[in-house]
């Protein structure tokens, strides 16, 4: 069974700029997760997907990330502009049905100078 | 809110050592709880898990016990091989309408295993 796909696995961008993440769940998963994992600390939860309707955003700078699943399966991840401190790595996970694992995708790093 | 706190690392042990990582949680209702792995330049694995108290989770050596008398999830291994060399993360799935199975993890400790 294939993992949780994501790409780049790295970027570098300067302040302002824009990026844009993009995430393949595994087949089947209903829901899907972005969080963002700051050196040094746990990740935490940005956005979560049942399907294509967001569940919970209320972690989410909205003024500046925005993300979308439009056919409940693949999902983008995008920040404009970049700040220095969006410096992290962006994890994005997904979940079968009611189970309680979340099966984590390798990471973008990205790196704001 | 809900929250984990876990010991701070790093942690640096001989190889055959023994392993406890301290982890506590703060939760209404009744949360599952995890350990989670993240081996250099990889994602995070599922390492073990307990979804109700004085369960005990196990896994490849390593084991917690859901201890909801002391609000504790402690990750112990008898004996450490330099293979077990990572970051690990507690975590929390809380109990409560609308979580919808968001976790809620610690900051990671790292272990660092010698031969």
């Amino acid at each position: 069974e294939a993992g949780v796909a994501q790409s780049p696995r790295y970027k570098i961008i300067e302040k302002r700029q824009s990026v844009a993440f993009w995430c393949n769940p595994i087949s089947g998963h209903a829901t899907l997760y972005w969080y963002q994992q700051i050196l040094g600390q746990g990740p935490k939860l940005l956005i979560q997907f049942q399907n294509n309707g967001v569940v919970d955003d209320s972690q989410l700078p909205k003024d500046r990330f925005s993300a979308e699943r439009l056919k409940g399966v693949d999902s983008t991840l995008k920040i404009q502009p970049a700040k220095l401190e969006d410096s992290a790595v962006y994890l994005c996970a997904s979940r079968q049905g009611d189970e309680n694992e979340q099966f984590f995708g390798p990471g973008t790093r990205l790196t704001v100078l | 809110g809900d929250s984990v706190t876990q010991m701070e690392g790093p942690v640096t042990l001989s190889e055959e050592a023994f392993l406890t990582i301290n982890c506590t949680y703060t939760a209404t209702g009744y949360p599952s709880l995890f350990w989670y792995v993240q081996y250099p330049g990889e994602g995070l694995q599922l390492l073990l898990k307990a979804t109700k108290a004085d369960d005990k989770g196990s896994n490849k050596g390593f084991e917690a016990t859901y201890r909801k008398e002391t609000t504790s999830f402690h990750l112990e291994k008898g004996s450490v091989q330099v293979s077990d060399s990572a970051v690990y993360f507690c975590a929390l799935n809380p109990d409560y309408g609308g979580s919808q199975g968001n976790l809620i993890f610690g900051k990671g400790t790292k272990l660092s295993v010698k031969p």
